[in-house]
């Protein structure tokens, strides 16, 4: 079975600075990942996936992850954020052995200031 | 196509209720999922379909919850007697075969039994 951690429950990030979100992930077999974002009393939107090819993904937003298969990381990262950014950010893997079906991280909360 | 409708978007109810959630997909997926979702915490795996087929249902799922999807179409998520444990989040999403599509989630049916 995988499983996922996000290495940090709370973010908090000024306007204009870069931010990191940590995750990792465990599984015994090739996955696939994702980075959702959930806005408040909104459902999940998807930001980028990995599903194969180039390790560094680029996605919705400006954001951008990297998956790292020997640390086992997907960190998302974009460099300069913006208030609008300020929502729950989840990492979610899947893979064959379980169908396909996303298991997700705890979530981070990332807060932009200005 | 207006993505994956849920309704209601809230709901309250008293101990020992029973409550149904609608969750209508987008039109041409074949397989729906419903997560539940706590204060805090990720998404959790509650059950999918592919078509009119329930696929699984996760331990999480008591004997109180039942789950339909009639005909392919929309899905509804019974909840019988509920308990104050029972408050959260209900997600429901769609895709089109595997996740490696992505999943299109709603925006919810938040929960709160008193």
């Amino acid at each position: 079975a995988q499983s996922v951690t996000q290495l940090d429950s709370q973010v908090p990030v000024f306007e204009e600075a870069p931010v990191e979100l940590r995750c990792n992930y465990s599984s015994s077999v090739s996955v696939y990942l994702f980075w959702y974002v959930q806005y408040p009393n909104q459902g999940l939107q998807l930001l980028l996936k990995y599903l194969s090819g180039s390790t560094l993904v680029k996605g919705i937003n400006g954001f951008e992850a990297e998956f790292n298969k020997s640390q086992t990381s997907f960190h998302l990262r974009k460099p300069s954020v913006h208030i609008s950014d300020t929502a729950e950010y989840f990492c979610a893997v899947s893979d064959r052995t379980n169908d396909y079906k996303l298991s997700f991280g705890a979530g981070t909360t990332v807060t932009v200031r200005a | 196509d207006t993505g994956v409708s849920q309704n209601p978007r809230h709901k309250i109810t008293k101990r020992g209720q029973n409550v149904t959630f609608r969750c209508d997909p987008i039109s041409e997926h074949n397989r729906l999922y419903w997560y539940r979702q706590t204060l805090g915490q990720g998404p959790e795996f509650l059950t999918y379909f592919q078509n009119e087929a329930q696929l699984e249902k996760s331990r999480l799922l008591s004997d109180r919850f039942s789950a339909e999807r009639p005909k392919g179409s929309f899905s509804t998520l019974e909840i019988q007697r509920t308990e104050q444990g029972d408050s959260a989040m209900y997600l429901c999403a769609s895709s089109s075969g595997t996740s490696n599509y992505g999943y299109t989630f709603g925006s919810g049916t938040r929960l709160t039994v008193v």
